[in-house]
């Protein structure tokens, strides 16, 4: 079946302006997840959403930063009034259920460029 | 919060040696997972363990958890090119708690 979809796969654009990313996880997966990469950096949590939970936000660096997730399934995450830090790999994951033991599955990632 | 920190942070290792990258918490731990990432690619699923003290084998890879259920290894025998990345463990205080990643070790293997 289809993996982890994001897009777009890449995005530059001017310092100010605001960005949507889009993860559309494996379908039936309840929990989905956003991490920020910088260049030969680790995984920096962003926000996790379990099924109709409220979603964990604790990893969010900024109020720039939000995320929804509409119907269960794709997820969106906007940054607004990017700044040149926001630079960096945008990764999504999803697994079946929210549980720490459950396999995350990861999209390619969006490489965010600010100028 | 639960943190996992990772050693060494980079190897850099002659074709055909040994590598190994350790992942301990200072709680004990529900389970532990390893990712591989390749550069330019995402993190990919490896391996969970579960039970204290467990050992599981793919090819060259060894994983061990501890009897403690605090630490965990990967162990490489024998690299080749192919296993260079990044290797992350990841884990959960709780099964039902969020999975958490370790600060990763780069492995780069010279020819």
């Amino acid at each position: 079946g289809a993996g982890v979809s994001q897009s777009p796969s890449n995005k530059v654009t001017e310092k100010g302006k605001d960005v949507e990313l889009r993860c559309d996880p494996i379908s039936g997966h309840t929990a989905l997840y956003w991490y920020r990469q910088s260049l030969g950096q680790g995984l920096e949590f962003l926000i996790y959403f379990q099924g109709n939970s409220a979603p964990d936000k604790s990893g969010l660096p900024s109020d720039r930063f939000s995320a929804e997730r509409t119907g269960g399934s794709v997820s969106t995450l906007t940054i607004q009034r990017t700044q040149q830090e926001d630079s960096a790999v945008y990764l999504c994951a999803s697994s079946s259920q929210g549980a720490s033991n459950q396999p995350q599955h990861f999209g390619d990632g969006t490489r965010l460029s600010i100028l | 919060g639960q943190q996992v920190m990772q050693i060494p942070q980079y190897q850099h290792v002659q074709e055909g040696e040994d590598f190994t990258t350790y992942c301990n918490s200072s709680t004990t731990l529900s389970n532990i997972q390893w990712y591989k990432q390749r550069p330019g690619g995402h993190p990919v699923f490896l391996i969970q363990l579960v039970k204290s003290g467990e050992v599981k084998k793919q090819k060259r890879l060894t994983f061990q958890f501890g009897e403690a259920k605090k630490n965990s290894s990967l162990h490489i025998t024998a690299t080749q090119t192919t296993d260079v990345g990044t290797y992350f463990c990841a884990s959960g205080a709780s099964s039902g708690d969020k999975l958490t990643f370790g600060t990763g070790t780069r492995l780069a293997v010279r020819p």
